[in-house]
């Protein structure tokens, strides 16, 4: 069957520290990722996107990486800040306007 | 980017009822989508909502449990009808705008928490 996965059980890290996220996936051939992060009682909100021919693409502190090999994505937010903490979604486009969304790992960043 | 908003923000229903839920947005879109978000769930697909057709439903929903209008371009309704526990969850809307260089990134509005007695 088709399925995301994502660490489920919550990453807390000190402040200053690389927090490392990891989205696996099994039978999709996603054209590309996209990382949202959802802070509670909000919508998700989009923040980064791979696409199936690139290794790796930042934006400020974020650097994602996609590898269609292993069929994985690490997300990564260098100098982490507690306001970096939140739940951290991945997705992937399976259809011309469908996503599905990993359930998400809920960063703690400590100060 | 879009700025959209739901109403209402949450909710608690009684078993039997049904609730309408509205999304609102800044501009005209015309990619508009259904989710609900179970507790510690990813966010599902219920439906695809475009302006002058009747919506697309994913497997698993139903138009007659989740109906949805699509009046214009900047507006949506879902219903949740004849509720039961087990649709208590989170409904968010969200839409594509499709703008240059964008193209791929969804906005969704806040949410609305929904619980069932």
């Amino acid at each position: 069957s088709q399925k995301i996965e994502q660490n489920s059980e919550a990453l807390n890290i000190q402040e200053g520290k690389t927090a490392t996220l990891t989205c696996n996936y099994t039978n999709y051939s996603p054209a590309y990722l996209q990382w949202y992060r959802q802070d509670p009682g909000r919508g998700p909100v989009f923040l980064l996107l791979i696409r199936e021919n690139e290794k790796e693409k930042r934006k400020e502190r974020l650097k994602v990486t996609f590898d269609t090999t292993l069929k994985q994505s690490l997300f990564h937010i260098t100098a982490s800040q507690p306001a970096d903490s939140a739940t951290y979604l991945c997705a992937l486009k399976t259809g011309t306007y469908k996503y599905i969304f990993g359930t998400g790992t809920r960063l703690k960043v400590l100060a | 980017s879009a700025v959209i908003s739901q109403k209402p923000s949450r909710d608690i229903c009684q078993r039997g009822t049904s609730l309408t839920i509205q999304c609102q947005v800044d501009s005209q879109v015309t990619m508009m989508f259904w989710y609900r978000q179970q507790p510690g769930q990813s966010l599902t697909l219920i439906a695809t909502a475009n302006q002058g057709s009747e919506a697309t439903y994913e497997s698993g929903f139903v138009i007659d449990k989740f109906p949805i209008s699509r009046p214009n371009l900047t507006f949506s309704t879902l219903t949740v009808s004849n509720m039961s526990p087990e649709d208590s969850s989170i409904y968010l809307c969200s839409v594509l705008p499709g703008t240059s260089g964008r193209v791929n990134e969804q906005f969704f509005g806040p949410g609305t928490r929904l619980t069932v007695l």
